[in-house]
């Protein structure tokens, strides 16, 4: 079964640099969430979509801003980008419908800003 | 606000022992309740989940039960393997808010030795 699907794996920066994240959810999911696991520490929540919309929004710097496409796909972009960004980013993808649906995790962007 | 407080660990058991790592919430709403897994380099992959209280989740050989009168979501299994050793992460999301964000608890490290 199709996954969610997460571009670049790995990624390295200076600081200062920006970067871009990219989100590719499972088919016919409609709803993104963007998480940030720093080192040793559980996923903190930064940004959701719904149907290309905003649909909550996290600990997300503002620095960092993000969106979903028309074709559903997602992308986090971050700028001005400090040592403290380093961090394994995670995209989630499921399908809108009764609460409490499932998220499905791609397996993670690791973001190293040196 | 809502919250999830899990076991530290790590917990280092044999193979073939009993595991138990245990999780509370606290929640406004009706919150439903998840155990995610990641192995390490990995992405976080859904355990279980329960979506009302009294449900049990189970997968693999792990269970959880939903106890709205403890607020509890202790994950068990009987006989853990090698395998098994990874971090768990218990999760709830919050049925009175729009969107399903995860709130994660700051994960129980696992290890397992023949």
């Amino acid at each position: 079964a199709a996954g969610v699907i997460q571009s670049p794996r790995h990624l390295i920066k200076e600081k200062r640099e920006t970067a871009t994240l990219k989100c590719y959810p499972i088919p016919r999911h409609d709803t993104v969430y963007w998480y940030q696991q720093g080192p040793g520490q559980d996923p903190q929540f930064l940004i959701s979509f719904y149907e290309k919309m905003q649909s909550d929004k996290g600990s997300i710097p503002d620095r960092f801003s993000a969106q979903q496409f028309s074709d559903y796909h997602s992308e986090l972009n971050m700028s001005s980008l400090e040592l403290g960004d380093s961090a394994l980013y995670f995209c989630a993808s499921s399908l809108a419908g009764s609460l409490g649906e499932t998220q499905y995790f791609g397996p993670g962007t690791r973001l190293l800003v040196l | 606000g809502d919250s999830v407080t899990q076991m530290e660990g790590p917990v280092t058991l044999s193979e073939e022992a009993f595991l138990t790592i245990n999780c509370t919430y606290t929640a406004t709403g009706y919150p439903s309740l998840f155990w995610y897994v990641q192995y390490p380099g990995e992405g976080l992959q859904l355990l279980l989940k329960a979506t009302k209280a009294d449900d049990k989740g189970s997968n693999k050989g792990f269970e959880a039960t939903y106890r709205k009168e403890t607020t509890s979501f202790h994950l068990e299994k009987g006989s853990v393997q090698v395998s098994d050793s990874a971090v768990y992460f218990c999760a709830l999301s919050d049925q009175s808010v729009r969107t399903d964000k995860l709130i994660f608890g700051t994960g129980t490290r696992l290890q397992v030795f023949p």
